[in-house]
Order: structure tokens, then C-alpha cells, then sequence
């Protein structure tokens, strides 16, 4: 079973709205990480948001935050106020928490994000 | 303060032969890993290691040898290159159970003819 789900293969949005990418994961532990990273043409990851299984507040950096309902096991992305250099690939990414404190991620297939001006 | 640097960041091989992805990072981290994506796909780990002589099989191995014997390096050797191993590599590490970013390398394109 797939332990991370994006179901949005692309997504529009208008400059300066605001947009949700959705993701939903499976685990059974209880201590795991969420991560968003963004992927522009360029290739490189870069590291959006973070969020702890036992946060209780919802993370936010900036103009993104991460709609986190653990019930469910999802975790979107919200980007507010989006901007033309906005429009990349976006990685939802799961770490299950072990003794040896190793940092693995399960990447979901990820969500193209269009800007339009 | 380089970050993650990898080498090279194209190459095309001949199915049969080997091969090493060069990875290195200058932060001291302990934690290294490898991934590989595909077109269409998210990033898949294929080794990682917690520190310096310990490595361990991520979800995609086959194929692929690691070693750490430095905090600093953490190559990865492809043994005999086939043409499923046609991907883009990213190395990436961090200080363990971190709560922001991987530092992921700048990623090597591999193809295997």
C-alpha cells in the first residue's frame, strides 16, 4: 500500500489566490514526520514545511502552512497569495520515527502546480 | 560551506558496467541516504546511513552497494548499470530525527544505454 497519496497530478491556480495540495498518508506508528518540498524545473528539492505527529498546532512558514487533521491522516498544503515562481512540483513526504533516529522519507508521485498570471 | 555536493551531475553508461555516484557533505551530519526518481514518481530511498560504518537497505537496494567510512562520503556503486536504472540520483543528509529540511545535492542524471 502506497503510505503516501496525491491524488492531484496538476493543479491551477490564479496569481495571488490561494491553493490547497492535498495529500494523505498511512502508518500505524505513532511518532512520524510529515514534510512539503517543493521541485521547480530546475531539479533541485527544496524544503517547504514540517509538521510532527504530535504537534497540535498546525505548522506554518511563511506563506505556507500544513492543514494537518490527524483523524483523517491528512496533511495539505496550503500556499497563500501565490506567486508566478510558485509554479513547480510538489513532494509530500512521510518519515516513521525508529530508535535509530534515521531520517527516511516515502515521497508521494507528487502534484504539478501552474501559476497563471 | 559547500552542503551536498555530488559528482557528476550527468553520465551515460553501457548496460554491464559499473560505475560510482560520488556524494559528499561538509556539516558534519550523521544521517546520508540516497534516492532515486523517476519521471512520474516521487523520490524512492535506496540506501541510507545513521553514521560513519553503519549502512542499511532503503526500498529500492537492488542493484546498488553503499559504503560510509567517513562521516563526509557516502558513495554509491552501481555494480552492472541496466537500462531500469535510468534515473536521476539525489543524494541528501541531516542531523538525525530532524524536524526541517534534508540538504538533498543538486542531483545526478544518470542513463544507461
Amino acid at each position: 500500500a502506497q503510505k503516501i497519496t496525491q491524488t492531484q497530478p496538476g493543479m491551477f491556480v490564479q496569481e495571488k489566490e490561494a491553493v490547497t495540495l492535498d495529500c494523505t498518508y498511512d502508518t500505524s506508528d505513532q511518532s512520524y514526520g510529515l514534510f512539503w518540498y517543493k521541485q521547480p524545473s530546475s531539479g533541485e528539492m527544496i524544503f517547504l514545511i514540517y509538521q510532527g505527529s504530535y504537534d497540535e498546532q498546525n505548522a506554518t512558514e511563511g506563506r505556507y502552512s500544513l492543514n494537518f487533521q490527524k483523524a483523517r491522516k491528512s496533511a495539505n498544503l496550503v500556499i497563500s497569495a501565490s506567486q508566478l515562481g510558485d509554479s513547480a512540483m510538489y513532494f509530500c513526504a512521510m518519515r516513521e520515527d525508529d530508535q535509530t533516529g534515521a531520517n527516511n522519507l516515502f515521497f508521494g508521485t507528487g502534484t504539478r502546480l501552474t501559476v497563471i498570471p | 560551506n559547500a552542503g551536498v555536493t555530488q559528482t557528476p551531475k550527468f553520465q551515460v553508461l553501457k548496460t554491464g558496467q559499473s560505475m560510482t555516484l560520488q556524494c559528499a557533505q561538509d556539516m558534519n551530519h550523521e544521517y546520508m541516504s540516497w534516492y532515486r526518481q523517476d519521471p512520474g514518481m516521487g523520490l524512492r530511498l535506496i540506501h541510507y546511513s545513521v553514521g560513519a560504518g553503519i549502512t542499511d537497505q532503503g526500498e529500492v537496494p537492488n542493484g546498488y552497494n553503499v559504503s560510509r567510512s567517513t562521516t563526509e562520503d557516502f558513495p554509491l556503486r552501481l555494480l552492472s548499470a541496466a537500462p531500469s536504472q535510468t534515473s536521476v540520483y539525489f543524494c541528501a543528509s541531516s542531523v538525525l530525527r530532524n524536524t526541517d529540511t534534508q540538504y538533498f545535492g543538486p542531483g545526478t542524471r544518470l542513463t544507461v544505454l
